[in-house]
């Protein structure tokens, strides 16, 4: 089964500190995105990448960053966390442009 | 831009019945897939169901299936023979058929299911 895990379920940090959240998959997949969600807006991509060292902007790309180093790992940066950034996070991945994304269990931020 | 629409925010339904979410979505594109996930309470999200644009049948995957219509752009998901299980947050999303932008996808911003026991 494709696995995708995620650094923390549950983050508390304080404004204006740099936040890393981690996610890695097992099943070697090209692509990997990061959303967040919030009540009543679904999901919303924040970046995603399509290969290594590879990265385009979502939707909502503003007051972060990526890093995808190697291709299991994706990284979302907050440089700067703010408090409008408190959210649930949730990284996926997939293995091509057709195929379903397989979702980590999602990081908590609280940013406070 | 692709837009998905889900029009209920909150659902519910009885054990053992069938319930319907409603999906709708906007696109100038001819290829292109839907899907439907979950999202139990506190739990990973996971793949439902998928449909291929260019196939007219409709999938099916045990006790879920969907009415796809594409001229109206319609994509609602049945769950049949309800379980307390199937409480969760359900959205339907979006995928262009080209390989280009690593297959990203629209979602909705979701239903939530109760299920009565």
């Amino acid at each position: 089964d494709v696995k995708v895990t995620q650094s923390s379920r549950y983050l508390v940090k304080r404004t204006g500190e740099k936040v890393f959240l981690e996610c890695v998959q097992d099943m070697d997949h090209e692509n990997m995105f990061w959303y967040r969600q919030d009540p009543g807006l679904g999901l919303r991509l924040i970046y995603f990448s399509y290969d290594v060292k590879m990265k385009e902007k979502g939707d909502i790309p503003e007051g972060y960053s990526v890093s995808r180093e190697k291709k299991e790992r994706f990284s979302l940066i907050l440089e700067s966390a703010s408090t409008n950034q408190t959210s649930m996070y949730l990284c996926a991945s997939s293995q091509a442009a057709v195929y379903e994304q397989y979702f980590g269990p999602g990081t908590r931020l609280t940013v406070t | 831009a692709q837009t998905v629409t889900q029009s209920q925010p909150e659902m519910s339904v009885q054990e053992a019945e069938t319930v319907t979410l409603s999906c709708t979505y906007d696109t100038s594109e001819s290829d292109y897939y839907l899907f439907w996930y979950k999202q139990p309470p506190s739990r990973q999200m996971i793949l439902v169901i998928r449909q291929e644009a260019y196939k007219q049948q409709n999938a099916t995957e045990n006790r879920f299936s969907v009415n796809f219509q594409k001229a109206a752009k319609s994509f609602s998901l049945k769950i049949s023979d309800s379980q307390l299980g199937d409480a969760a947050m359900y959205f339907c999303a979006y995928r262009r058929g080209e390989d280009t932008n690593a297959g990203k996808s629209t979602f909705g911003d979701g239903t939530t299911l109760t299920v009565k026991p």
